[in-house]
């Protein structure tokens, strides 16, 4: 079964206007970490926002904010006044087994989020 | 501070060949990993290393050794290059602890004839 799920392969948002790209996960741990990065066409993956499975709160980073539903386990990012910068692909990924040995992370496929002027 | 690096950025050879990924990091962090990204399939865990001394299998590892001699470098080695292997190959790292985020080098690009 796939751990991590994003099920929008392309994505277009008009500039200025908010964008929800979906996540969902697959984990029996009680204790893990979900992330989003952000790679541009020029290929590097940038971290964007942090969310911990025990933090109550949900994750905010300027335009960014993660909207996690623990019971329907997902983690969906949102990206508030979209600029024409956002255009990129996105991957959700997950970190199992935080306090142990296993620090890495489990990627879904990606969504190509195309800002629109 | 450069974070992390990786040499070279693009790379072509031809089936059978061997050639080793350089990766290195000066962050001092513990944990280092390796990834293949392919079309459609985000990024996949080759090998990754929590310590100097220590490496470990992801979930893609068979054509491929890691090393890690030092806490600065973590080089990936393919030892019999094969098509299926092209691929962009990402190396990453981060610090011990429960939130820590991974930083990712820019990427090889690599082609397999």
């Amino acid at each position: 079964a796939q751990k991590i799920t994003q099920t929008q392969p392309g994505m277009f948002v008009q500039e200025k206007e908010a964008v929800t790209l979906d996540c969902t996960y697959d984990t029996s741990d009680q204790s893990y970490g979900l992330f989003w990065y952000k790679q541009p066409s020029s290929g590097e993956m940038i971290f964007l926002i942090y969310q911990g499975s025990y933090d109550e709160q949900n994750a905010t980073e300027g335009r960014y904010s993660l909207n996690f539903q623990k019971a329907r386990k997902s983690a969906n990012l949102v990206i508030s006044a979209s600029q024409l910068g956002d255009s990129a692909m996105y991957f959700c990924a997950m970190r199992e087994r935080d306090s142990g040995s296993a620090r890495q992370l489990t990627f879904g496929s990606g969504t190509q989020l195309t800002v629109l002027p | 501070n450069a974070g992390v690096t990786q040499t070279p950025k693009f790379q072509v050879l031809k089936t059978g060949q061997s050639m080793t990924l350089q990766c290195a990091q000066d962050m001092n962090h513990e944990y280092m990993s390796w990834y293949r990204q392919d079309p459609g399939m985000g990024l996949r865990l080759i090998h990754y290393s929590v310590g100097a001394g220590i490496t470990d299998q992801g979930e893609v590892p068979n054509g491929y050794n890691v090393s890690r001699s030092t806490t600065e470098d973590f080089p990936l080695r393919l030892l019999s290059a094969a098509p299926s292997q092209t691929s962009v190959y990402f190396c990453a790292s981060q610090r011990g602890g429960r939130v820590e985020t991974q930083y990712f080098g820019p990427g090889t690009r690599l082609l397999v004839l």
